[in-house]
């Protein structure tokens, strides 16, 4: 079985400040990992995704995160924030040969204040 | 390239009313999903379908959900009768394939149900 634990329901910075969202997950086998971004009545927008390979992944609108198996974690990093990255963000993790089933945290409620 | 489609996107029903989602995936999208999403949750999924077989329902609670995907391409979801824990988003996502290269899932907007 497999799961997430996404640490900080809500978290709040200033614009232009660095954004750390946390992101652990448990898992028998090597994972696939995702981050989505939710908008207010949208749906799911993938931002990023680590397959394999390179443990540093980096995706849309200035987003990375970094896979450390060591740690069985897959935090999401921005270096400056603006204001239209107020959402809500979702750590999920898919198993290898699992069908590509998500399995996903509870989620992270981003607040950016001027 | 149109997303995935859904509707309607707000429902509301009176509880042991029945009620169908309906869910247009991306073209030539294979793979369909139907996630539940409750509030101040992660979406957990209910079904997955490759083309037309459903080849993970263990999630659905077949004593009143069924889902259907007759030709392989859209997708109804229905719950009868609905209770009050049905209230939710109902999300639709669609994905190439489930192998690394292909797993992206790409959601709808999403079908809000609010049971009285």
């Amino acid at each position: 079985a497999q799961s997430v634990t996404q640490l900080g329901s809500h978290v709040s910075v200033s614009e232009g400040a660095l954004v750390l969202l946390r992101c652990n997950y448990s898992s028998s086998v090597p994972p696939y990992l995702f981050w989505y971004v939710q908008y207010p009545n949208q749906g799911l927008q993938l931002l990023l995704k680590y397959t394999t390979g390179a443990t540093l992944v980096k995706g849309i609108n200035g987003f990375e995160a970094e896979f450390k198996k060591s740690e069985t974690s897959f935090h999401l990093t921005k270096p400056s924030a603006h204001m239209s990255d107020a959402a809500e963000y979702f750590c999920a993790v898919s198993s290898r040969g699992g069908g590509n089933k998500l399995t996903f945290g509870t989620g992270t409620q981003l607040k950016v204040e001027l | 390239e149109a997303g995935v489609v859904q509707s309607p996107r707000y429902k509301i029903i009176e509880k042991k009313q029945p009620v169908a989602f309906w869910c247009n995936p991306i073209s030539g999208h294979n793979t369909l999903y139907w996630y539940r999403q409750n509030l101040g949750q992660g979406p957990e999924l209910l079904i997955r379908y490759e083309n037309e077989e459903a080849v993970d329902d263990s999630q659905l609670p077949k004593d009143r959900f069924s889902a259907e995907r007759l030709k392989g391409v859209d997708s109804t979801l229905k719950i009868q009768p609905a209770e009050l824990g049905d209230s939710a988003v109902y999300l639709c996502a669609s994905s190439l394939g489930t192998s690394g290269l292909y797993n992206e899932q790409f959601f709808g907007p999403g079908t809000r149900l609010t049971v009285l």
